[in-house]
């Protein structure tokens, strides 16, 4: 099984600041990879797909990047309605397809 | 516009088996790329894939679960069933269904999510 280690495990920042949450895999998976928020009480939502493509109606302060085992998730201007729980998940390799354990965004 | 909704028993004992139901529109479970998954939530907890079954009837399965899990449809009437069987304390978490095409591959959409609470 491919493990996917995500950092930080939570993260306070301030109000129009940008943020970056990190996602190593243990081995490469070529951008098979998948960043989703949830809010409290939520479904998850996607938000990137293949590292780098922005899902539809996701607003543009969100992106990807990355390749091989390392990949990021960076926040543009922070809103406060991007305080959630963010995860990434990779799909290039499986069953199993797999998540990383989450980092959960606060406001400063 | 892809919805989808779970739909469960809500509680059940040890031992119990669970079926799930996920009800979508917007898409038909037999068009070619056409995938629904099942994944689950402990509260609090992180996210774990379960099963994937597939336009064509191929199903993937979670190995550490395997043994104890089914999943099947019913493209007529756009439905989708998770059977987990031997169920514990452990499983108790919130399930979702979600949909995939194989030119996202990522899971697009949700559903709201089902709890499912085992407890005697």
């Amino acid at each position: 099984d491919i493990q996917m280690t995500q950092s930080p495990a939570s993260l306070s920042a301030s109000l129009g600041e940008t943020v970056t949450i990190e996602c190593r895999a243990s081995e490469d998976i070529y951008n098979g990879l998948a960043w989703y928020q949830q809010k409290p009480g939520k479904s998850p939502q996607l938000l990137i797909y293949n590292a780098n493509s922005l899902h539809t109606g996701v607003p543009s302060r969100f992106s990807g990047s990355g390749s091989g085992t390392q990949y990021s998730l960076k926040i543009n201007s922070l809103q406060s309605e991007d305080v959630a729980s963010y995860f990434c998940q990779q799909y290039y390799d499986y069953p199993p397809y797999t998540f990383g354990a989450g980092t959960k965004l606060e406001l400063k | 516009q892809v919805t989808l909704k779970e739909s469960g028993p809500g509680i059940l004992q040890p031992s119990q088996a669970l079926s799930l139901t996920c009800t979508f529109s917007g898409f038909s479970l037999s068009t070619y790329g056409m995938r629904v998954s099942w994944i689950r939530q402990p509260s609090g907890k992180g996210l774990e894939w379960l099963a994937t079954i597939d336009w064509d009837d191929d199903k993937y399965y979670n190995p550490s679960l395997k043994s104890r899990l089914t999943v099947s449809k019913d493209t007529s009437n756009n439905q989708a069933f998770l059977k987990i069987t031997s169920m514990d304390s452990a499983d108790t978490a919130t399930y979702y269904c979600a949909w995939t095409d194989i030119t996202i591959a990522a899971f697009a959409y949700w559903g709201q999510g089902t709890l499912v609470t085992v407890s005697s």
